[in-house]
């Protein structure tokens, strides 16, 4: 079965860094991109970072650019996302997906999340 | 960063309507543009990637049209369990990944 799980989400005080994994199975995790997405509570979708395949080539939001860094390891079939200089906007619920192939972003698994509070 | 918009916000239809979403894009797109459903208390689920490519497993009640910088997410008839908060997603990697605002379906 393909899955996606998240872990990492915390309480951090504004100015802290947590950092997010999302552990992959079922598939070969090197054939697809990735993605985080953050949903804050009651509000709509909001893209966060992305990463292709082999992880040469990152995205980022403008919302986190210069302070989050999304990374993956293979090997290990594990994508992060490092947050930094974390703000009280960046309270929300955070997924991983995959994207539908090495370098194309239409998301099509999705994890639970993982939730981050910053207060 | 590109900007999606989408209309309306919210809508209200009666079980077997035909129920029509716009979404625009700031610049073209092409057709990297996907559509997703997101139930109550659920994660979202990818409906539609390339603007018309029904994903596998969703009902033949959901088509997606466009190119550019306008699209459409169409139900042909509503039903109960299409009650959900419908996002369109700009999949360009030269224009970042970002999703419309949103639009909420509820039955009448």
């Amino acid at each position: 079965e393909v899955q996606l799980v998240e872990s990492g989400g915390d309480l951090v005080q504004p100015g802290g860094s947590l950092r997010l994994s999302c552990a992959a199975s079922g598939w070969s995790f090197s054939r697809n991109a990735m993605t985080w997405v953050r949903q804050a509570p009651g509000k709509g979708l909001e893209w966060v970072s992305a990463i292709n395949g082999g992880g040469s080539k990152t995205y980022n939001a403008d919302s986190v650019k210069g302070r989050f860094t999304i990374s993956r390891d293979n090997s290990k079939n594990t994508l992060y996302l490092q947050m930094n200089s974390l703000r009280a906007e960046d309270t929300a619920l955070y997924y991983c997906a995959r994207g539908n192939g090495y370098n194309s972003f239409a998301f099509d698994i999705w994890g639970q999340g993982t939730v981050v509070t910053v207060s | 960063d590109i900007q999606m918009t989408q209309s309306p916000s919210s809508l209200s239809a009666s079980v077997g309507d035909r129920v029509t979403i716009t979404c625009r894009a700031s610049q073209g797109i092409t057709n990297y543009l996907a559509w997703y459903q997101q139930k109550p208390g659920k994660v979202p689920e990818l409906l539609i990637s390339a603007a018309s490519t029904l994903q596998s497993g969703v009902p033949s009640r959901f088509s997606g049209s466009g190119s550019g910088t306008d699209f459409t997410l169409t139900i042909s008839s509503l039903q109960p369990e299409d009650v959900a908060t419908y996002y369109c997603q700009n999949y360009n990697s030269d224009l970042g990944f970002t999703f419309g605002p949103g639009t909420k379906v509820d039955i009448k």
